[in-house]
């Protein structure tokens, strides 16, 4: 089955740098890879996400890329605020399949400092 | 219109006790996933209804793990003769049909003492 690995698990950066996180995938078979948001307590929240059929994909200061040969894919998070702080999650899934269950990595804790 | 729904919020159990969590999907979402979130993890897949087939069980850790969405709608997880290794949030998810954006709803978050 399919199999996400995350990384850093932490990581710590300035007000107004940039945080870049990474995922692997190991089912070629998955085409659809989301990132959520997860502030402490509260649910997962779709922040972007990529189908495989693009390579890269940005909304205002976040953007994902997808290398689909080398089956990984990434987060940028660029002139980050306060309010980045949170667990960002990657997941991977078969979209248009019969199902979708999203398989997650094991999760980033951003702290973006003032 | 208002997201996904779970109840209760907090559930605090015995050892040995037997819960029953709730989610209220999205009107009109056809499919619903119910995850398992242990403290410092990602959200890790239970199980999948269609409408109110359940069409993927894989994920359930064990037998004492039961979930029904009778009427295609609000789903039941139970879970049997709680173990401390049950203690995790319970996340539910739904999305109008087969993949995509899944919403999710606040959790449940359970604590078998």
């Amino acid at each position: 089955g399919e199999n996400v690995e995350q990384h850093p698990s932490t990581l710590s950066v300035q007000e107004g740098d940039s945080a870049v996180i990474k995922c692997t995938y190991s089912d070629s078979a998955s085409n659809y890879f989301p990132w959520y948001k997860q502030e402490l307590g509260k649910r997962p929240q779709l922040i972007i996400d990529i189908r495989s059929n693009v390579g890269e994909k940005k909304d205002q200061r976040i953007a994902v890329t997808l290398n689909k040969t080398a089956k990984h894919f990434s987060l940028h998070i660029t002139e980050t605020q306060p309010e980045d702080s949170a667990v960002y999650f990657c997941a991977a899934s078969i979209y248009g399949g019969s199902q979708g269950n999203l398989i997650f990595g094991k999760g980033t804790k951003l702290s973006v400092k003032p | 219109g208002a997201g996904v729904s779970q109840s209760p919020r907090y559930k605090v159990a015995k050892r040995g006790q037997d819960v029953a969590l709730r989610c209220d999907p999205i009107s009109g979402h056809v499919s619903l996933f119910w995850y398992q979130q242990a403290l410092g993890q990602g959200p890790e897949f239970l199980t999948y209804f269609q409408n109110e087939a359940q069409l993927d069980k894989s994920g359930l850790p064990s037998d004492r793990f039961f979930a029904e969405r009778p009427e295609g709608s609000v789903s039941t997880l139970k879970i049997q003769r709680t173990q401390q290794e049950d203690s995790a949030v319970y996340l539910c998810a739904s999305i109008i049909q087969g993949a995509g954006e899944q919403f999710f709803g606040p959790g449940t978050r359970l604590t078998v003492l």
